[in-house]
């Protein structure tokens, strides 16, 4: 069974840099699948913030690309999410999330999520 | 890119159908059969009930059906149940190879 779980600070400073890894197991982050972050604000709808493939190539939400990273540690089977400048409009649940090949474009796995907060 | 719309609120009786839209555009649901849905309970995450337009993951009730029309998706949950009520959301794969949901559709049993 494929399992996600976040994790990472639950408070970030304003203009600070938001941390979170996405720790994956029954399934291998080199297989040809893409993992993706996905946030939810507070009693609102599901955001995409981009994923990263396999190989390593990326792809981000034009609304949040210039202060986005996420990156894959092969050795340790994780997903890390990186956003950088951030404010109380950050403040969120974050989850990542799987899609595979087979079923390209359904998000079928999906951690927990993890509460981040933006607050001085 | 901008969300896919949703209305933001939905009610039936147990046994009814009801039926809940997402309306994009020529840049995401118009052009693409990548279209999901997914079902949220309070405090947990997503579960993916439709993907592919119409196409339901094993596991997944089959009172649970979607089609797409135009820049318009929909799911139709038949014979509600009070486990229905839940947060109901689309996503679409855009035109510029990135993904978008809708604001999400609270399903509330009466």
């Amino acid at each position: 069974q494929v399992h996600l779980q976040e994790s990472g600070p639950g408070l970030v400073k304003p203009s600070g840099t938001l941390s979170l890894t996405c720790s994956v197991s029954g399934d291998s982050i080199s297989s040809s699948n893409w993992w993706s972050w996905v946030r939810q604000t507070p009693g609102k709808g599901l955001e995409w913030i981009g994923e990263i493939y396999h190989s390593g190539s990326t792809q981000y939400n034009p609304s949040l690309y210039r202060r986005v990273t996420i990156s894959m540690d092969k050795s340790n089977n994780q997903v890390s999410l990186r956003l950088n400048s951030v404010t109380a409009a950050d403040t969120a649940v974050y989850f990542c999330a799987r899609m595979t090949s087979t079923w390209y474009g359904a998000f079928d796995y999906w951690g927990q999520g993890t509460l981040v907060t933006v607050s001085s | 890119q901008s969300a896919l719309t949703q209305t933001a609120s939905v009610s039936g009786s147990p046994g009814q159908s009801i039926t809940i839209s997402c309306t994009g555009s020529k840049n995401d649901i118009g052009s693409y059969t990548y279209v999901s849905w997914y079902q949220q309970h309070p405090g947990k995450a997503p579960k993916l009930i439709i993907f592919d337009v119409t196409e339901r993951p094993s596991g997944v009730s089959d009172r649970f059906s979607a089609s797409k029309s135009g820049n318009t998706a929909s799911l139709t949950i038949s014979g509600l149940q009070a486990e229905d009520e839940a947060d109901y959301f689309c996503a679409s794969y855009t035109s510029r190879s990135t993904w978008v949901f809708g604001g999400g559709t609270n399903v509330t049993v009466l």
